[in-house]
């Protein structure tokens, strides 16, 4: 069964710790990893798509990369802004269509 | 350049009563999807829609649950008769053409409350 998981399920920095979120998955025909940042009441907005093993993507303090396996979401030198959930999604190919499958995201907490 | 839009953003029901939760799509999206997020959980995918097409239901309620995607107008999901377990927050996402390298965009969410 096609699985994503996401860890840590909580996480708190101070300002300035940089440290990487994860996100493993199993599954069958991967056609795009994605992270999202949610903020509380919101809807998810989107951070990065990766295709391929190898693939980095950054913007700002974070920084995305891909394995066959997981992905990880670096975050540098992070600020009070940057709390917030980050969730995970892979796309998948299945009975003639496309799937998307999400993590239960990593919230993140930075102190000032 | 509007993003994705649902309304209403917040709607309460007393149990047993109709529930329709409405959202555009950007422009230029013609592919819909709705889910549901339970508080510390993560987004639960119920449906798929493209214009006056269902692609994959299979995450959505065989019961009391319904979504179109009319020629014109938003797309719908209706809940009918609800229950307390169905209040959450549903979001809806569009994206271009999952055919090729795509990404969703996701609207502010409704959030229902079943009383």
């Amino acid at each position: 069964e096609d699985q994503v998981t996401q860890s840590p399920e909580a996480l708190r920095l101070q300002e300035g710790e940089s440290s990487s979120l994860n996100c493993s998955y199993t599954v069958s025909g991967l056609r795009g990893l994605f992270w999202y940042r949610q903020d509380p009441g919101k809807g998810p907005e989107f951070l990065f798509t990766l295709y391929s093993a190898g693939e980095e993507k950054e913007k700002e303090r974070l920084k995305a990369t891909l394995t066959k396996k997981e992905s990880f979401l670096h975050i540098t030198a992070p600020k009070p802004e940057d709390s917030a959930t980050y969730l995970c999604a892979v796309r998948v190919r299945t009975s003639g269509t496309y799937k998307y499958i999400f993590g239960t995201g990593t919230r993140l907490k930075v102190l000032a | 350049n509007a993003g994705v839009m649902q309304n209403p953003r917040h709607l309460v029901r007393r149990r047993g009563q109709e529930a329709r939760l409405r959202c555009s799509p950007m422009k230029g999206h013609s592919h819909v999807y709705w889910y549901r997020q339970l508080p510390e959980e993560g987004l639960k995918f119920m449906v798929y829609l493209q214009k006056e097409n269902i692609i994959d239901e299979s995450g959505m309620p065989k019961e009391r649950f319904s979504a179109e995607f009319p020629k014109e107008g938003p797309s719908i999901l209706r809940i009918q008769q609800v229950v307390r377990g169905d209040s959450a927050a549903y979001f809806c996402a569009s994206s271009r053409n999952p055919g090729v390298a795509d990404t969703q965009y996701f609207g502010p969410g409704t959030r229902l409350t079943v009383l």
